[in-house]
């Protein structure tokens, strides 16, 4: 156990749906991070919050969206969603604003799939 | 942009024999680097790391060397096991206020018995 949780663990939802997936980090931590993985591609970096504020955004779609609470779980909103969303989410977290030496820690991920 | 890559999907190797995943690398400002872990139906776990001052860093049966030169690292594994069997992700990250990770694509080592 990382952890990092993430919620749920599996996910199947129709075209043109929107689902939320939810992650809380390790205790202490302050950064998350979202990232995808699609078929045989590698992480894709998609947002990073830091204590409540986002800090930086990657290839995220305009009909995604995030946000961190006060708790500093993080939440990851898809919406109108396409066949070609269908991946894994990982959130990760760091005790910093951005990586330490060992990098981030990762939550086990979301399974997202879109039919 | 791949800014990290991974140029080889697959690696399989005998067990007890070295293990070498490749990963080379095209932004100048990258000055960290990290590999990591992955087995099936788990996150990424930290495996290794070494900052771009220098060029070899060890950690039991696993050395990263770093040429940077060539912006290319190279993970090797002596003796394979088994269990190593996973997918290798090559990382790298800029000083900068964010710090973000850069990952490549993936390498999945299967070590035969």
């Amino acid at each position: 156990d990382s952890g990092v949780t993430q919620t749920p663990k599996h996910l199947i939802t129709a075209t043109g749906q929107r689902v939320t997936l939810r992650c809380s980090p390790r205790s202490g931590d302050l950064s998350v991070y979202w990232y995808q993985q699609s078929l045989d591609q590698g992480l894709q970096f998609l947002i990073q919050y830091y204590n409540g504020e986002e800090r930086a955004k990657g290839n995220i779609l305009e009909r995604f969206s995030a946000q961190q609470f006060p708790d500093l779980h993080s939440e990851l909103n898809l919406s109108s969603l396409e066949l070609g969303d269908s991946a894994l989410y990982f959130c990760a977290s760091s005790p910093q604003r951005g990586a330490t030496p060992s990098g981030y820690t990762f939550g086990s991920g979301t399974r997202l799939t879109v039919v | 942009d791949q800014q990290v890559k991974q140029n080889s999907p697959s690696l399989s190797v005998q067990e007890g024999r070295i293990s070498i995943l490749n990963c080379d690398y095209t932004n100048s400002m990258f000055d960290y680097f990290l590999w990591y872990k992955k087995y099936p139906a788990e996150g990424p776990t930290f495996l290794i790391s070494i900052s771009s001052i220098k060029d070899k860093n060890e950690d039991g049966r696993f050395t990263v060397f770093l040429n940077k030169s060539a912006k290319h690292l190279s993970l090797h594994i002596v003796p394979s096991q088994p269990g190593d069997s996973a997918v290798y992700f090559c990382a790298a990250s800029a000083q900068g206020s964010a710090r973000q990770l850069t990952f490549g694509s993936g390498t999945q080592l299967t070590v035969l018995p």
